[in-house]
């Protein structure tokens, strides 16, 4: 089992619809979130941070995050061709305050 | 404002050939990661510095690797002897924080081509 888990997608939304993406984690002792999004040939760019359970709202986009489950999700309201790129969640794992854990990352596309 | 840099942006290496990448974090980030990511993969952890400090270099694939940050800014990655699996963009992420996981920002990476 990888330690940080997405499906890779594509995942195909309409314009306008609620895009979904999600992320499950082995290590329960995480504490912190991150959903980063990668547009093709570019860095990863930070999308939003989550540490605690519950909501974080931050414009379009929407963390959630379920600790007993190890999991977290970003939904992206009113979904935008521009937001066409993959998502990567990331985690602090292996006991550890600064190394990251990354998925693999999930495409995501918006149809016009 | 200035965000992170990275130089040479593209590098083709022939197999055997030793490179150096280089990486400006943002100004007064104390903190400063090195990623591998492969096509296709999320970036995976090489090594991190704290100032001057290489406080953890477990991710390096191989002793072919050496990274340094000696005034506690720049940071340069090295390579030595080249092999075709090293082929990569390898990325170069900035952070504010001492300690605690904190957002951490990524320079435009180099793209590694071995032939």
């Amino acid at each position: 089992q990888k330690e940080v888990e997405q499906n890779s997608g594509p995942l195909s939304v309409p314009e306008g619809a609620i895009a979904s993406l999600n992320c499950t984690y082995s290590d329960r002792g995480s504490q912190s979130f991150f959903w980063y999004r990668q547009y093709s040939g570019k860095s990863p760019e930070l999308i939003m941070f989550i540490y605690s359970n519950g909501d974080k709202e931050d414009g379009r986009f929407t963390a959630q995050l379920n600790k007993a489950s190890q999991y977290v999700s970003l939904l992206i309201r009113d979904s935008q061709p521009s937001d066409s790129a993959t998502y990567l969640c990331a985690v602090n794992g292996k006991g550890s305050n600064y190394q990251l854990i990354w998925g693999a990352g999930t495409k995501l596309i918006i149809k016009p | 404002g200035a965000g992170v840099s990275q130089s040479p942006r593209y590098k083709v290496a022939k197999r055997g050939q030793d490179v150096a990448l280089r990486c400006d974090p943002i100004s007064g980030h104390v903190s400063l990661f090195w990623y591998q990511q492969a096509l296709g993969q999320g970036p995976e952890f090489l090594t991190y510095f704290q100032n001057e400090a290489q406080l953890d270099k477990s991710g390096l694939p191989s002793d072919r690797f050496f990274a340094e940050r000696p005034e506690g800014s720049v940071s340069t990655l090295k390579i030595q002897r080249t092999q075709q699996e090293d082929s990569a963009v390898y990325l170069c992420a900035s952070s504010a924080g001492l300690a605690g996981v904190y957002e951490q920002y990524f320079g435009p990476g180099t793209r590694l081509t071995v032939t």
